[in-house]
Parts: structure tokens; sequence; C-alpha cells
């Protein structure tokens, strides 16, 4: 029944490693996100895709490599790892992401997966 | 550009209180979307309202209500008889028509005690 699912929950691992998070979404959306929340809670947008394509890249740094295989999923790949890296990342998507009159524009959220740079 | 402020960074009100949560926005664009999301402790991003730029009607849902304002910018949120469970981070965020970005504000950490 899960909308937004995402793996792992919890990563920790060592500077230098790579790993990805996995994400999919059984709502039938086309547009998928990832964002970023830092230790303050703040929120920002990394990547935005639509329909398998990407839409938005937000000035991250290009060890961080989003995936889309279908449009239901969407994986976060991070070569490299910084301790600047650990933050909660979320999965996200929408119905639609451009925004139509009387169109569910509301994104949906994962629940979250911890990443710890060590 | 767009711009969210929550000013309040932390409230905490005792149980059954009502308190109201603000929110401010900033954008050039006439067609917008504007949202609450709560953040329980558990971390989980729960969508709560969508409001669009063209519908000022005010929206209440049980004991949440939210009173939307273009004259002032504003997009506030209350929360009557507040309860334990409504302990949480609730962000307000904005998205413009034709834009996939969803610009949120920096939270308000609402604490309800008992």
């Amino acid at each position: 029944d899960t909308a937004v699912s995402q793996t792992p929950k919890y990563l920790v691992t060592q500077m230098g490693n790579d790993k990805s998070i996995k994400c999919e979404q059984n709502l039938g959306h086309d547009t998928m996100y990832w964002y970023k929340q830092d230790s303050k809670k703040f929120l920002k947008i990394m990547f935005s895709y639509n329909n398998k394509e990407l839409i938005i890249n937000e000035t991250v740094p290009n060890r961080f490599s989003p995936k889309s295989p279908d449009k239901a999923h969407l994986n976060l790949h991070i070569n490299s790892l910084e301790l600047g890296d650990s933050a909660v990342y979320f999965c996200a998507s929408s119905q639609d992401g451009v925004g139509l009159a009387g169109v569910r524009v509301e994104q949906y959220f994962g629940p979250g997966t911890r990443l710890t740079v060590t | 550009a767009q711009k969210v402020t929550q000013a309040q960074t932390e409230i905490s009100v005792v149980e059954k209180e009502d308190v109201t949560l603000d929110c401010v926005y900033e954008t050039r664009d006439t067609t917008y979307y504007l949202f609450w999301y709560k953040q329980p402790p558990s971390g989980e991003l729960v969508f709560l309202i969508r409001r669009n730029s063209f519908d000022e009607q005010n929206e209440i849902s049980g004991r949440y209500s939210w009173n939307f304002q273009k004259s002032t910018s504003s997009f506030n949120f209350t929360i009557t008889a507040s309860q334990v469970v409504d302990s949480a981070v609730y962000f307000c965020a904005l998205k413009t028509f034709g834009n996939e970005k969803l610009t949120f504000g920096t939270g308000t950490r609402l604490t309800i005690i008992p």
C-alpha cells in the first residue's frame, strides 16, 4: 500500500565510497523528485524527472547522478561520498509537475533515507 | 524568484490551546500553488493541503484551518484545540505554474505541552 517507498531507510558509510538510494512510487505519477534535508531541516530540491526525462538539476555536484529506468522509479547514485553529504534524502512524486488548473500538483514524499558519512 | 518565509522558528503551547503558524510568500507569477506539510518526529513528510492562487476560499478540515490572503501574500495555518500528536515541524511551500520546483520555507517546530 506504500505510495512512495525508499530503500534503504538508513545508510552509514565511509568517505570515498559509492552508494545508491532507490525510490519507487505506485501512484501512477509522471513526475518524481529528489530532495535533500540538512541538519537544520532545510529542504532543497536536487532533481526532478518527468516520465524518465530530467527536468530540474539544481546545481548539485556531479557526484550525484539520478537514474530513472521507468516513470515509477527514480534512483540516486552518489560517488565519492563526502562528510557534507550526510543528510536525509527524500524522494517524492506528483501527478503533474507543471501545474494545470484542477490537476493535482502536490508532491507525495517517501519516508526518507538518512545518510551518514563517516 | 520565489521565496517562502516562516518567521516562527519554534512555538510551544499547552495542549488544547489554539495556535497559528505563519507563512508569507513572494512570487511574481500570477498562477501559483501553496502547500503545507507536516514532519512529525518520525521524520516523514505528510502533505496537508494545497491552495491554488485563483481560489482564495479558506478551508477547514477538522481542527485544522487555513487562511489564504493574496493581499498580504500569506497562507497561515491554525490548529484549534491542539493535541500532543500535533507536535511536529510544519513546512509551508510554494510552486509556480509551469515550474516543477517546490520552494520550502524553513519550517516551524511546534511543540504541544501536555
